[in-house]
């Protein structure tokens, strides 16, 4: 099956500076990337997400790269704001094989933005 | 439109009592998924439903959880008995056909003492 790795697990930046959360996936199947927001008690909520036959996706300061070769994406935050602290977690699945859509996620990574 | 439903949101059980979660999808969505999310880490399948058919159980400890969803609308999540590492956070989330987007409930804290 499927396995996604996240890095960093935590990440601190000053407000302005730009985030980056990588994520490495196992299954060359697999063509639907979404990331997701989680802030403290609350529900996860998409904030981006991105399919295999593009490269990039931006929406304003928000930003997700997908290398299908090297089997890896990312995403990028530019000018950090206090209210994106919050964990994320990127995840992976192949939609496309029925009952194979299922997400897996990564470990998350908590982002802390400081003033 | 009115977001994925769940409840209770909290709830507190002593080890070896049975436990319910209810979930209500976003409307006309055929799919739902149950997830557990143990603390610091990502949610894990435990159940997809595609209408009233539970399509992919695989991840379900099936001695002592099990879910319905008798309608192809709510759902319903139960433990018996549950067990300390049962603890954990269980979400909903709901899909409709067609589209890749899964949309998350805010999910039960459980706690088992």
């Amino acid at each position: 099956g499927e396995n996604v790795e996240q890095h960093p697990s935590t990440l601190s930046v000053q407000e302005g500076d730009s985030a980056v959360i990588k994520c490495t996936y196992s299954d060359s199947a697999s063509n639907y990337f979404p990331w997701y927001k989680q802030e403290l008690g609350k529900r996860p909520q998409l904030i981006i997400d991105i399919r295999s036959n593009v490269g990039e996706k931006k929406d304003q300061r928000i930003a997700v790269t997908l290398n299908k070769t090297a089997k890896h994406f990312s995403l990028h935050i530019t000018e950090t704001q206090p209210e994106d602290s919050a964990v994320y977690f990127c995840a992976a699945s192949n939609p496309n094989t029925g009952t194979a859509s299922k997400l897996t996620f990564g470990t998350g990574t908590r982002l802390q933005v400081t003033l | 439109e009115a977001g994925v439903v769940q409840s209770p949101r909290y709830k507190i059980i002593e080890k070896k009592q049975p436990v319910a979660f209810w979930c209500n999808p976003i409307s006309g969505h055929n799919t739902l998924y149950w997830y557990l999310q143990n603390l610091g880490q990502g949610p894990e399948l435990l159940i997809r439903y595609e209408n009233e058919e539970a399509v992919d159980d695989s991840q379900l400890p099936k001695d002592r959880f099990s879910a319905e969803r008798l309608k192809g609308v709510d759902s319903t999540l139960k433990i018996q008995p549950a067990e300390l590492g049962d603890s954990a956070v269980y979400l909903c989330a709901s899909q409709t056909w067609g589209e890749d987007t899964q949309y998350f409930g805010p999910g039960t804290r459980l706690t088992v003492l």
